[in-house]
């Protein structure tokens, strides 16, 4: 069982809100990855990191930020929510190499009024 | 660039009947390949994944996948499905060396009595 946890799991706030989305993994691994899923539709990444204070963005534009100050750490940020931002964020982690299983949380489904 | 079809959005399988999903990568390389499950309200479980060697690959709760390189397909397989195999399933591949994963839309399959 993987062990990687993210808060909360579902959230709903009001547009304007400062939301940070919470991830952290037990199995120290360097690369931590987030995923936004909306039904019926790929998983698109939106920021990945390969260690600590590396983070990079993803293939699909997001207005969130990630910081990586601890390995085990790597939270999501959205400075202020819309109904666009609406979704659900997935966040895993991965030993090295392109090999390696990728440990997937449970999500968090965000929904913005 | 990298991408990933499952031609199939939804499948609607008997149990105890076998079940074949589709998937189709466009890569220059050789590929590496996985597929997912995602049950309802949970984050994406691994199930198999190929990167060399025999081409069918076994993976858990009975799956294997097939990879055919003159097809470019990975297309994954089961016997006989159980009511637990409902859930929807992603085929993904492996687009850089850095274990960045590219996903496909997913195949959502409900299992009737």
């Amino acid at each position: 069982e993987a062990d990687i946890y993210q808060t909360p799991r579902y959230l709903v706030i009001g547009t304007g809100k400062k939301i940070t989305l919470e991830c952290s993994q037990t199995m120290g691994h360097d690369k931590m990855y987030w995923y936004q899923q909306d039904p019926g539709m790929e998983l698109h990444l939106i920021h990945y990191s390969y260690g600590v204070n590396s983070t990079e963005k993803g293939d699909l534009s997001s207005e969130s930020t990630v910081s990586r100050i601890r390995t085990e750490h790597f939270p999501l940020t959205l400075e202020s929510a819309r109904p666009s931002h609406t979704s659900q964020y997935l966040c895993a982690s991965r030993t090295g190499g392109n090999t390696g299983e990728l440990f997937f949380g449970e999500g968090s489904r965000l929904t913005v009024l | 660039a990298q991408s990933v079809t499952q031609p199939d959005i939804h499948i609607t399988v008997s149990e105890g009947a076998s079940l074949e999903l589709r998937c189709n990568y466009s890569y220059g390389a050789t590929p590496y390949l996985f597929w997912y499950v995602q049950s309802p309200g949970q984050g994406l479980q691994l199930l198999l994944k190929y990167f060399s060697g025999d081409t069918l690959v076994q993976g858990i709760k009975g799956f294997e996948a097939e990879f055919k390189r003159s097809q470019s397909s990975f297309n994954l397989r089961k016997p006989s499905v159980h009511w637990s195999d409902a859930a929807e399933y992603f085929c993904a591949v492996a687009s850089d060396s850095w274990g960045k994963l590219q996903f496909g839309a997913g195949t959502q399959v409900v299992v009737t009595p």
